[in-house]
């Protein structure tokens, strides 16, 4: 089945950009997602990419995506201390469009 | 409206206690789930309804119940728990569960609960 995986960790300086990556291992999965979770708050949709697109931009987030590695990431420019979080990157595998597969996290902290 | 709401926010049981989890969606959404989160964990898939019918259970003890009583409503029923059943508990909804749906999730905020 699909497995998901990301680092778990990132620190950044505010306001340099974050890159955090994220890889797959199921070439089917059709959709890819980035979420965003605060402490004690549910998961926030931030941005999702289908499988035919390498890039997708919205604003500060640029999503990166390279197949042929199974490999996504997601930058965030201009990184603010609003952006601290746990950042959840998921897959949707071909084979089961009523589930996504997560990845473990990453929680992004800014230093000032 | 494109929110998905939640109720109640915290939640305190026992072990022999009944409860109940809500959750509501006004999006037209006809696919509905519960997750389960533990603290620094991914979100775990627990049930999936689509049109109102069971699609998904994975393997959740039967002291968790899920109902959906119509295509905004999802419930979560609890009953003789354990303390480790304690967690974030997520509700999500998304279009639909077809193929050639985009497939996003919604999520609620969330049900802390805690099991004594």
């Amino acid at each position: 089945g699909e497995d998901v995986e990301q680092s778990l960790f990132l620190s950044v300086r505010e306001g340099d950009s974050s890159v955090i990556n994220c890889t797959y291992t199921d070439s089917s999965s059709t959709y890819l997602y980035w979420y965003k979770q605060e402490p004690g708050a549910g998961l926030q949709l931030l941005t999702y990419i289908f499988s035919n697109m390498d890039m997708k931009q919205d604003q500060r987030l640029t999503v990166l995506l390279n197949k042929k590695d199974k490999h996504l990431s997601l930058r965030i420019a201009d990184t603010q201390t609003g952006d601290s979080a746990i950042y959840f990157c998921a897959a949707r595998p071909y084979s089961s469009a009523s589930k996504i597969i997560f990845g473990s996290g990453t929680r992004l902290s800014i230093r000032p | 409206d494109t929110e998905v709401t939640q109720t109640p926010k915290h939640l305190v049981m026992g072990m022999t206690n009944k409860k109940s989890l809500k959750c509501e969606q006004h999006m037209g959404h006809r696919a509905m789930y519960w997750y389960k989160q533990k603290a620094k964990k991914p979100p775990e898939l627990m049930f999936v309804y689509s049109y109102e019918k069971l699609s998904i259970n994975e393997s959740v003890p039967s002291r968790f119940s899920p109902e959906c009583p119509n295509s905004s409503l999802l419930n979560l029923h609890l009953h003789a728990l354990q303390p480790e059943d304690s967690a974030l508990y997520l509700c999500a909804s998304s279009q639909g569960v077809a193929g050639n749906l985009q497939g996003e999730q919604f999520f609620g905020p969330g049900t802390r609960l805690t099991v004594l």
